[in-house]
Protein backbone atom coordinates (compact mmCIF):
# COMPACT_ATOMS: atom_id res chain seq x y z
CA UNK A 1 0.00 0.00 0.00
CA UNK A 2 1.37 3.16 -0.46
CA UNK A 3 0.90 6.12 2.35
CA UNK A 4 -0.30 9.51 1.19
CA UNK A 5 -0.05 12.90 2.55
CA UNK A 6 -1.17 16.48 1.64
CA UNK A 7 -0.86 20.27 2.69
CA UNK A 8 -2.64 22.19 3.73
CA UNK A 9 -5.24 19.87 5.36
CA UNK A 10 -7.82 22.64 5.22
CA UNK A 11 -7.80 26.32 4.34
CA UNK A 12 -10.12 29.12 4.04
CA UNK A 13 -9.12 31.61 1.39
CA UNK A 14 -10.70 35.21 -0.24
CA UNK A 15 -12.17 35.21 -3.58
CA UNK A 16 -9.56 35.74 -6.20
CA UNK A 17 -6.44 34.37 -4.53
CA UNK A 18 -4.76 31.36 -5.42
CA UNK A 19 -3.83 28.25 -3.14
CA UNK A 20 -1.68 25.53 -3.88
CA UNK A 21 -1.83 21.79 -2.55
CA UNK A 22 0.72 19.65 -1.61
CA UNK A 23 0.56 16.25 -2.15
CA UNK A 24 3.59 13.63 -0.85
CA UNK A 25 3.77 9.55 -1.51
CA UNK A 26 6.24 7.32 0.00
CA UNK A 27 7.10 5.40 -2.84
CA UNK A 28 7.44 5.91 -6.48
CA UNK A 29 4.87 6.06 -8.64
CA UNK A 30 3.97 6.61 -11.89
CA UNK A 31 0.61 8.03 -12.41
CA UNK A 32 -1.20 10.40 -9.71
CA UNK A 33 -4.56 11.58 -9.56
CA UNK A 34 -6.18 14.59 -8.34
CA UNK A 35 -9.94 14.27 -7.42
CA UNK A 36 -12.63 17.29 -6.18
CA UNK A 37 -15.31 16.09 -3.72
CA UNK A 38 -17.38 19.46 -3.91
CA UNK A 39 -20.07 19.31 -1.21
CA UNK A 40 -22.91 16.57 -1.51
CA UNK A 41 -21.53 15.60 -4.61
CA UNK A 42 -19.18 12.42 -5.76
CA UNK A 43 -15.71 12.95 -6.44
CA UNK A 44 -14.54 14.17 -9.82
CA UNK A 45 -11.50 13.19 -11.83
CA UNK A 46 -9.55 16.62 -12.29
CA UNK A 47 -6.52 15.46 -14.37
CA UNK A 48 -4.18 12.87 -14.55
CA UNK A 49 -0.13 13.78 -13.68
CA UNK A 50 2.23 11.39 -14.88
CA UNK A 51 6.09 12.49 -14.14
CA UNK A 52 7.79 13.95 -16.89
CA UNK A 53 5.09 15.43 -18.96
CA UNK A 54 2.02 17.50 -18.66
CA UNK A 55 -1.03 16.94 -17.10
CA UNK A 56 -4.27 15.48 -18.76
CA UNK A 57 -7.10 17.51 -17.68
CA UNK A 58 -11.05 15.64 -17.79
CA UNK A 59 -13.63 17.47 -19.58
CA UNK A 60 -14.58 20.69 -17.94
CA UNK A 61 -10.89 21.51 -15.89
CA UNK A 62 -8.56 23.48 -17.57
CA UNK A 63 -4.76 24.23 -17.04
CA UNK A 64 -5.17 27.67 -16.59
CA UNK A 65 -7.40 27.54 -13.59
CA UNK A 66 -5.84 24.36 -12.13
CA UNK A 67 -2.37 23.88 -12.95
CA UNK A 68 -0.54 20.45 -11.63
CA UNK A 69 3.27 19.98 -11.72
CA UNK A 70 4.91 16.62 -10.98
CA UNK A 71 8.72 17.03 -10.39
CA UNK A 72 9.22 13.47 -9.38
CA UNK A 73 7.69 10.19 -8.46
CA UNK A 74 6.72 11.09 -5.21
CA UNK A 75 5.64 14.53 -5.23
CA UNK A 76 2.45 16.71 -7.19
CA UNK A 77 0.93 19.83 -6.57
CA UNK A 78 -2.76 21.26 -7.71
CA UNK A 79 -3.01 24.74 -7.54
CA UNK A 80 -6.74 26.18 -7.29
CA UNK A 81 -6.07 30.08 -8.54
CA UNK A 82 -8.65 32.75 -9.20
CA UNK A 83 -10.64 31.10 -6.67
CA UNK A 84 -14.41 31.46 -5.91
CA UNK A 85 -16.90 29.99 -3.75
CA UNK A 86 -17.85 27.57 -6.55
CA UNK A 87 -14.35 26.05 -5.88
CA UNK A 88 -15.05 25.51 -1.87
CA UNK A 89 -14.36 21.39 -2.22
CA UNK A 90 -12.46 18.79 -0.62
CA UNK A 91 -9.11 17.84 -3.23
CA UNK A 92 -7.90 14.69 -3.00
CA UNK A 93 -4.86 13.36 -4.84
CA UNK A 94 -4.30 9.48 -5.23
CA UNK A 95 -2.01 6.85 -7.00
CA UNK A 96 -2.56 3.78 -8.59
CA UNK A 97 -1.48 0.78 -6.17
CA UNK A 98 -1.32 -3.15 -7.43
CA UNK A 99 -5.17 -3.60 -6.71
CA UNK A 100 -6.85 -0.52 -6.34
CA UNK A 101 -6.21 3.59 -6.10
CA UNK A 102 -5.03 4.93 -2.60
CA UNK A 103 -6.02 8.40 -1.44
CA UNK A 104 -5.03 11.21 0.39
CA UNK A 105 -6.86 12.60 3.63
CA UNK A 106 -7.76 15.47 1.39
CA UNK A 107 -7.54 19.38 1.19
CA UNK A 108 -10.76 20.86 2.92
CA UNK A 109 -10.67 24.70 0.94
CA UNK A 110 -13.43 27.16 2.29
CA UNK A 111 -13.68 29.95 -0.27
CA UNK A 112 -15.49 33.28 0.96
CA UNK B 1 -21.52 6.99 -20.57
CA UNK B 2 -20.29 5.69 -16.75
CA UNK B 3 -22.26 6.49 -13.24
CA UNK B 4 -23.01 5.28 -10.41
CA UNK B 5 -26.26 6.07 -8.43
CA UNK B 6 -25.98 5.95 -4.53
CA UNK B 7 -29.15 5.88 -1.97
CA UNK B 8 -28.93 9.41 -0.63
CA UNK B 9 -28.08 9.30 3.09
CA UNK B 10 -27.71 9.43 6.20
CA UNK B 11 -28.54 6.40 6.98
CA UNK B 12 -29.21 6.14 10.91
CA UNK B 13 -28.90 2.94 12.43
CA UNK B 14 -28.70 1.22 16.13
CA UNK B 15 -25.76 -1.08 16.63
CA UNK B 16 -26.15 -4.77 15.91
CA UNK B 17 -28.57 -3.84 12.98
CA UNK B 18 -28.70 -4.64 9.85
CA UNK B 19 -27.38 -2.61 7.00
CA UNK B 20 -27.95 -2.44 3.20
CA UNK B 21 -26.48 0.33 1.37
CA UNK B 22 -27.98 0.28 -2.73
CA UNK B 23 -25.79 0.72 -5.10
CA UNK B 24 -26.57 1.47 -9.14
CA UNK B 25 -24.17 1.79 -12.40
CA UNK B 26 -24.29 2.54 -15.83
CA UNK B 27 -21.18 1.23 -17.80
CA UNK B 28 -20.40 -0.41 -21.12
CA UNK B 29 -18.50 -3.46 -21.14
CA UNK B 30 -17.42 -5.13 -17.92
CA UNK B 31 -17.06 -2.54 -15.04
CA UNK B 32 -14.95 -3.68 -11.69
CA UNK B 33 -16.95 -2.45 -8.90
CA UNK B 34 -15.61 -1.29 -5.59
CA UNK B 35 -16.46 0.04 -2.01
CA UNK B 36 -14.48 2.59 -0.70
CA UNK B 37 -15.15 3.96 2.97
CA UNK B 38 -14.01 7.34 4.68
CA UNK B 39 -14.02 7.42 8.12
CA UNK B 40 -13.77 11.03 9.91
CA UNK B 41 -10.79 13.22 9.56
CA UNK B 42 -9.28 10.22 7.08
CA UNK B 43 -8.77 9.23 3.68
CA UNK B 44 -10.86 6.75 1.02
CA UNK B 45 -10.08 3.33 1.92
CA UNK B 46 -10.51 0.28 -0.26
CA UNK B 47 -13.36 -1.86 1.46
CA UNK B 48 -13.84 -4.54 -0.69
CA UNK B 49 -14.29 -4.90 -4.59
CA UNK B 50 -15.52 -7.46 -7.34
CA UNK B 51 -13.73 -7.55 -10.51
CA UNK B 52 -16.73 -10.12 -12.41
CA UNK B 53 -20.45 -10.86 -12.84
CA UNK B 54 -21.57 -12.92 -9.43
CA UNK B 55 -18.06 -12.22 -7.56
CA UNK B 56 -18.43 -11.85 -3.91
CA UNK B 57 -16.47 -9.17 -2.16
CA UNK B 58 -15.92 -8.97 1.57
CA UNK B 59 -14.09 -7.30 4.55
CA UNK B 60 -14.50 -6.40 7.42
CA UNK B 61 -17.97 -8.08 8.01
CA UNK B 62 -19.10 -6.46 4.78
CA UNK B 63 -19.93 -7.68 1.40
CA UNK B 64 -21.71 -6.63 -1.52
CA UNK B 65 -21.96 -8.88 -4.64
CA UNK B 66 -21.60 -8.08 -9.03
CA UNK B 67 -25.15 -8.34 -10.01
CA UNK B 68 -24.75 -7.97 -13.53
CA UNK B 69 -28.58 -8.56 -14.19
CA UNK B 70 -29.77 -5.78 -12.11
CA UNK B 71 -26.51 -3.72 -12.59
CA UNK B 72 -26.26 -3.45 -8.97
CA UNK B 73 -23.23 -3.60 -5.99
CA UNK B 74 -25.04 -3.25 -3.11
CA UNK B 75 -23.16 -3.19 0.18
CA UNK B 76 -24.65 -5.43 3.26
CA UNK B 77 -23.59 -5.63 6.66
CA UNK B 78 -25.09 -8.22 9.34
CA UNK B 79 -24.48 -6.28 12.19
CA UNK B 80 -23.23 -2.76 12.11
CA UNK B 81 -20.79 -1.02 15.22
CA UNK B 82 -20.56 2.16 16.11
CA UNK B 83 -17.06 2.27 14.84
CA UNK B 84 -18.74 1.87 11.17
CA UNK B 85 -19.89 5.04 11.31
CA UNK B 86 -18.16 6.36 7.95
CA UNK B 87 -18.93 7.75 4.27
CA UNK B 88 -19.49 4.74 1.99
CA UNK B 89 -18.62 5.08 -1.77
CA UNK B 90 -19.89 2.90 -4.55
CA UNK B 91 -17.37 3.47 -7.90
CA UNK B 92 -16.80 1.53 -10.90
CA UNK B 93 -13.48 1.28 -13.25
CA UNK B 94 -14.72 0.98 -17.10
CA UNK B 95 -13.19 -1.88 -18.67
CA UNK B 96 -11.48 0.01 -21.25
CA UNK B 97 -9.50 1.63 -18.87
CA UNK B 98 -8.47 0.53 -15.73
CA UNK B 99 -7.40 3.59 -13.49
CA UNK B 100 -10.29 6.13 -14.15
CA UNK B 101 -12.11 5.85 -10.99
CA UNK B 102 -15.88 6.75 -11.26
CA UNK B 103 -17.56 7.85 -8.04
CA UNK B 104 -20.96 7.64 -6.78
CA UNK B 105 -22.04 10.64 -4.44
CA UNK B 106 -21.41 8.73 -0.77
CA UNK B 107 -23.86 7.76 1.91
CA UNK B 108 -22.72 8.54 5.20
CA UNK B 109 -24.02 5.67 8.08
CA UNK B 110 -24.44 6.91 11.76
CA UNK B 111 -24.40 4.16 14.15
CA UNK B 112 -25.37 4.74 17.73
CA UNK B 113 -25.23 2.83 20.41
Amino acid sequence: SAVISQKPSRDICQRGTSLTIQCQVDSQVTMMFWYRQQPGQSLTLIATANQGSEATYESGFVIDKFPISRPNLTFSTLTVSNMSPEDSSIYLCSVVGRETQYFGPGTRLLVL
Amino acid sequence: GNSVTQMEGPVTLSEEAFLTINCTYTATGYPSLFWYVQYPGEGLQLLLKATKADDKGSNKGFEATYRKETTSFHLEKGSVQVSDSAVYFCALVPSYNTDKLIFGTGTRLQVFP
